[in-house]
């Protein structure tokens, strides 16, 4: 059972516009989520997160939006650069462990 | 640099044989986490330390897989009589345990692959 989802498998953005990711989950009992980069042979990085209590959080070029009704989460990139290409996932937090989605591979071209 | 460090990088083995990772935490972090990525999936978890404790392990963490953290600093992970099934990254992750900290950072993995 899936209960992080990515659906985009893909997003091209051009440069200096905003990227939107996108991240629906299953279960309620998630306390926390997470946006996480990833480049070619490296680890993921950390990017930003948010409480299930909040609805938005922000950090410089970066927003994530949480809609708890609907179950669903975005990353808002803007602007989009193209260092930003990348994967990114989604991961959500319970019980101390996260759970990822299977990530959307973000291009972003001058 | 003081990351999460994984040695080694890159790790070819032989079906049957036995092989043995080692990720060195973040040296202020008292957890430590494995995950697994395969192509084209997130990482998932494994298992979960904090100090020397194990605390979770996955129903994906099979008899053959078994990982340590003997003194609360660096942990081994180590299967044995590999598959080829367990071709994958392996991914460390270390974090503080504080309740308003919850973000995971991550080593560059150990990549296996099993001929």
């Amino acid at each position: 059972d899936q209960q992080v989802k990515q659906n985009s498998p893909s997003l091209s953005v051009q440069e200096g516009r905003i990227s939107i990711l996108n991240c629906d989950y299953t279960n309620s009992m998630f306390d926390y989520f997470l946006w996480y980069k990833k480049y070619p042979a490296e680890g993921p990085t950390f990017l930003i997160s948010i409480s299930s209590i909040k609805d938005k959080n922000e950090d410089g070029r970066f927003t994530v939006f949480l809609n708890k009704s609907a179950k669903h989460l975005s990353l808002h990139i803007v602007p989009s650069q193209p260092g930003d290409s990348a994967v990114y996932f989604c991961a959500a937090r319970r019980s101390d462990k996260l759970i990822f989605g299977t990530g959307t591979r973000l291009q972003v071209f001058p | 640099d003081t990351g999460v460090s994984q040695d080694p990088r890159h790790k070819i083995t032989k079906r049957g044989q036995n092989v043995t990772f080692r990720c060195d935490p973040i040296s202020e972090h008292n957890r430590l986490y494995w995950y697994r990525q395969t192509l084209g999936q997130g990482p998932e978890f494994l298992t979960y330390f904090q100090n020397e404790a194990q605390l979770e392990k996955s129903r994906l963490l099979s008899d053959r897989f078994s990982a340590e953290r003997p003194k609360g600093s660096f942990s081994t992970l180590e299967i044995q009589r590999t598959e080829q099934g367990d071709s994958a990254m392996y991914l460390c992750a270390s974090s503080p345990q504080s309740g308003s900290s919850y973000e995971q950072y991550f080593g560059p993995g150990t990549r296996l692959t099993v001929t």
